[in-house]
């Protein structure tokens, strides 16, 4: 069975600082990917950034940044600069590639609270 | 703007009505899925169609009852509910069931419901 944590339940910066969202996940798969998704106030989840279990090398967007470390089992996300409208809900997930691939599997959810 | 677009935003009903939620999306995607938000809850899978057969039940109570009658119209029928089933429930699509393409989710914004 998969699971995800992700340990910070609410988090709150001021606007420019960096802010690192911490998730681990627990798979049996040797194959699996993980997932990165924004909910902000409006109620949509928004698709940030899938990450296979083959792929290591940490990714950058913008003033995202992602460290997947399968050694650690960890799959944090990094904002750089926060801003206000980085407020929202993060969720972590993972799916498995075989049997029912289709379940994602979500962590509780990190609010994060940028002030101005 | 998703392209998965769900009605009502808000509902509030009596434990005696019966109410339905509806979901549509135009990105000719052939997978689709009904999740419910519980507050401090990880969401949870309900129900999931593909190319509009059911494939997944995750142990809901039969007071929610999905009907997928096209690839594009997923419907949640509600009655009998309970104050526990008060929740942000969300639909989400998809390219396909299986397969890497299957892993991103689009999301609509919700349905937030209270059973009074």
């Amino acid at each position: 069975a998969q699971k995800v944590t992700q340990a910070q339940t609410e988090i709150s910066v001021v606007e420019k600082e960096d802010v690192t969202l911490d998730c681990v996940y627990e798979t049996r798969d040797t194959t699996y990917y993980l997932f990165w998704y924004k909910q902000p106030p409006s109620g949509e989840l928004v698709f940030l950034i899938r990450r296979n279990s083959f792929d290591e090398q940490n990714e950058i967007s913008g003033r995202y940044s992602w460290n997947f470390q399968k050694s650690t089992s960890s799959f944090n996300f990094t904002i750089t600069a926060s801003q206000v409208v980085d407020s929202a809900v993060y969720f972590c997930a993972s799916i498995n590639s075989g049997g029912s691939n289709y379940k994602l599997t979500f962590g509780k959810g990190t609010l994060l609270t940028v002030n101005p | 703007e998703t392209g998965v677009t769900q009605t009502p935003r808000h509902l509030v009903m009596g434990m005696t009505n019966k109410k339905s939620l509806k979901c549509e999306q135009h990105l000719g995607h052939n997978a689709m899925y009904w999740y419910k938000q519980s507050a401090k809850k990880p969401l949870e899978l309900m129900f999931v169609y593909s190319l509009e057969e059911r494939v997944e039940n995750n142990s809901v109570p039969s007071r929610f009852s999905p009907e997928c009658p096209n690839s594009s119209h997923l419907f949640l029928h509600l009655h009998t509910l309970q104050p526990e089933d008060s929740a942000l429930y969300l639909c989400a699509s998809s390219q396909s069931l299986r397969g890497a393409a299957n892993t991103e989710a689009f999301f609509g914004q919700g349905t937030r419901l209270t059973v009074v």
